[in-house]
């Protein structure tokens, strides 16, 4: 069954600094990644889809995700850290076909300091 | 682009009584519809998918009869939650397919006394 992990419930960072937050899957077949991000009490934006075509991923926001299948992963970066950054981010595979489920790692939340 | 609303944002409501949330795609068509539940610092469950005009499916540990769902039209689905019950309390969102995406509305966060 498809799965994916989040390494890490938090992440701090100080502002203008790198963003890596990291995903890795698990699916039989070739994945659907999907990266969303929610702020507080808000609904989930996406920010990011890998649907096997290029694995550089460019979003919205300046983020960038890599599919790298060697590694299983999807880890999502920034190069420099905004303070409006702060946020729950969520990875997220598709399962089945026609993107019809979506199965949430558990979330990293990001903290950005001064 | 597609935007996903949820009425209302907020609900709080006594145990034993019934709510209704409403989820409508605002410029597109949507058959289905996703329903997910989110507990406080955890991430999205799926609970049921929404299918217009026909039944909807449920995830399995969901119930179905305390958890009604209904997809009347290409741009509306509801999800009344029946006899509520504190444990009940929770943010619930809902997703429509757009194109190859998903698009979230902002949530509703129930909370049951």
């Amino acid at each position: 069954a498809q799965s994916v992990t989040q390494l890490g419930s938090h992440v701090s960072v100080s502002e203008g600094a790198l963003v890596l937050l990291r995903c890795n899957y698990s699916s039989s077949v070739p994945p659907y990644l999907f990266w969303y991000v929610q702020y507080p009490n808000q609904g989930l934006q996406l920010l990011l889809k890998y649907t096997s075509a290029a694995t550089l991923v460019k979003g919205i926001n300046g983020f960038e995700a890599e599919f790298k299948k060697s590694e299983t992963s999807f880890h999502l970066t920034k190069p420099s850290a905004h303070m409006s950054d702060a946020a729950e981010y969520f990875c997220a595979v598709s399962v089945g076909t026609g993107f019809q489920k979506l199965v949430f790692g558990t979330g990293t939340r990001l903290l950005v300091s001064p | 682009g597609a935007v996903v609303s949820q009425h209302p944002s907020w609900v709080i409501c006594k145990s034993g009584t019934s709510v209704k949330i409403e989820c409508r795609s605002l410029d597109f068509q949507a058959t289905t519809m996703f329903w997910y539940r989110q507990f406080p610092k955890q991430s999205l469950m799926l609970m049921a998918t929404s299918n217009e005009g026909s039944k909807a499916t449920y995830e399995q540990g969901v119930e179905k009869d305390k958890f009604l769902i209904n997809h009347a039209s290409l741009t509306l689905s509801t999800l009344t939650v029946t006899s509520a019950h504190p444990e009940d309390s929770s943010f619930y969102i809902c997703s429509a397919r757009a194109g190859t995406s998903k698009v979230f509305g902002p949530g509703t966060r129930l909370t049951v006394l």
